[in-house]
């Protein structure tokens, strides 16, 4: 089944310990981006990457960090979570090489920091 | 920073009525796309915009892309109770890669 799974699913944690959310896609895409959704606001994108070793940072980069050393994996670092980083996380990916073809979304993860 | 307004931010309608929502910006979107969220769920692509003065369906839904490429609508024709959701703009700003989203519209439909 194509799909992305995103691990884990729910996360509760605490202010400044290291954290990486993981991201994996088996539709062969090109493109995988990570956005956080808070209410009122949508969803902003943190980061994304048009290809192995390339990525760029969206609208709401700070704070976090993405690396992407194979096509299918896309995990998103915390170094030093922030209460402000509480948010609903989704990853999605896409054949081309920008988000302006569908983008798959996971199913998100809900992180808590305190 | 948010980039595009998008309206309403919520809707009540009873089963059967059409539903219309749009998306505006001051700055120009080479695409534009629509998406729904259902609940505890990622959103799925319901219709792409790609040329400017572009109308197209999917069914009960019908959207269009702006002539100005600075706006897109979205018209649901006689609403069902699963069609309750949130549903989202986006688009692709300029010449970047990145990606914008709209603050979303809550639908509900009473049956």
């Amino acid at each position: 089944e194509a799909q992305v799974t995103q691990n884990p699913r729910y996360l509760i944690t605490v202010t400044g310990k290291k954290l990486t959310v993981t991201c994996s896609q088996n539709m062969n895409h090109e493109y995988m981006s990570w956005y956080r959704q808070d209410p009122g606001l949508g969803l902003r994108q943190i980061y994304y990457s048009m290809n192995v070793e390339v990525t760029d940072k969206g609208d709401v980069p700070e704070g976090y960090k993405v690396s992407r050393k194979e096509k299918r994996n896309f995990p998103l670092i915390l170094e030093s979570p922030s209460p402000n980083q509480t948010s609903l996380y989704f990853c999605a990916s896409s054949f081309g090489t920008s988000g302006n073809y569908e983008q798959f979304f996971g199913p998100g993860t809900r992180l808590t920091v305190l | 920073g948010q980039q595009l307004n998008q309206s309403p931010q919520s809707m009540f309608i009873q089963e059967g009525e059409d539903v219309s929502m749009n998306c505006t910006s001051s700055s120009i979107f080479n695409t534009w796309l629509w998406y729904k969220q259902d609940p505890g769920e990622g959103p799925v692509l319901l219709i792409a915009l790609y040329k400017a003065g572009e109308l197209t369906s999917n069914g009960r839904l019908t959207a269009q892309f702006g002539i100005t490429r600075k706006d897109s609508f979205l018209n649901i024709s006689a609403s069902i109770p699963s069609d309750v959701g949130i549903y989202f703009c986006a688009g692709q700003l300029g010449n970047n890669n990145d990606m914008r989203f709209g603050a979303g519209t809550r639908l509900t439909v009473k049956p």
